[in-house]
């Protein structure tokens, strides 16, 4: 079946460093995609989201690039810190419709080093 | 802003017992979620809400049944708690049209145990 889902389960970086953590997805017909970051003990954040017919979207320290030939997304974090250090979940949806539509990954836990 | 509030936090049962977990969102949103988050799997959706007095099946519905009689709140109930109910639960919620459509803004979790 089709599923969302994660390269590696577990990463870390020292602090200061980028951190890039990725994501595969298996649908073309995807046209939504969002990233979350899921601290321990607390409920899923939203972080950024990119839409099908962008590449590559921008916020507050971190970036999505979307590389739909590879069906492949990626989040990357600069200069990441000890408050970094969590879950990140990506999701995809597919088609018209509410967020109920969104497909989770299973995550990948982020640890920095001091 | 309290956002989307989940009680109880913490709840241990016996297998056989009920019990209702309640989410309350003060963001005037339309739609409202269950998800279970179980070890290295994704969230699941188990039912939704896409307004007050409606609800419907998600991905793993067995086993429980929501209410939504007030647009402010969604309800999760488990009949005949069974070990296999045994996860973090987490409510959310989103509004229906506009930017934030496909966000979904989730509660802190209430974590289930059933032995």
């Amino acid at each position: 079946g089709e599923s969302v889902g994660l390269h590696l389960p577990t990463l870390s970086v020292q602090e200061g460093d980028n951190s890039i953590i990725n994501c595969a997805y298996s649908n073309s017909a995807s046209d939504y995609f969002i990233w979350y970051k899921q601290e321990s003990g607390k409920g899923p954040q939203f972080i950024i989201d990119i839409r099908s017919n962008m590449d590559k979207r921008q916020g507050q320290r971190v970036t999505v690039l979307l590389n739909k030939t590879v069906k492949h997304l990626s989040l990357q974090i600069a200069a990441t810190q000890p408050g970094d250090s969590a879950v990140y979940f990506c999701a995809e949806k597919r088609g018209l419709g509410s967020a109920r539509q969104l497909t989770f990954g299973s995550g990948t836990q982020l640890t920095v080093l001091p | 802003n309290a956002g989307v509030t989940q009680t109880p936090k913490f709840r241990v049962l016996k297998t056989g017992q009920s019990m209702t977990l309640l989410c309350a969102q003060d963001m005037n949103h339309e739609y409202m979620y269950w998800y279970r988050q179980d070890p290295g799997m994704g969230l699941r959706l188990i039912h939704y809400s896409v307004g007050e007095g409606t609800t419907a099946k998600g991905e793993v519905p067995d086993g429980y049944n929501v209410s939504r009689l007030k647009k402010q709140n969604f309800l999760l109930g488990l009949e005949s708690a069974a070990p296999s109910q045994t996860s973090v639960y987490f409510c959310a919620s989103s509004p229906r049209t506009g930017a934030g459509a496909n966000v979904l803004t989730f509660g802190a979790g209430s974590r289930l145990t059933v032995l």
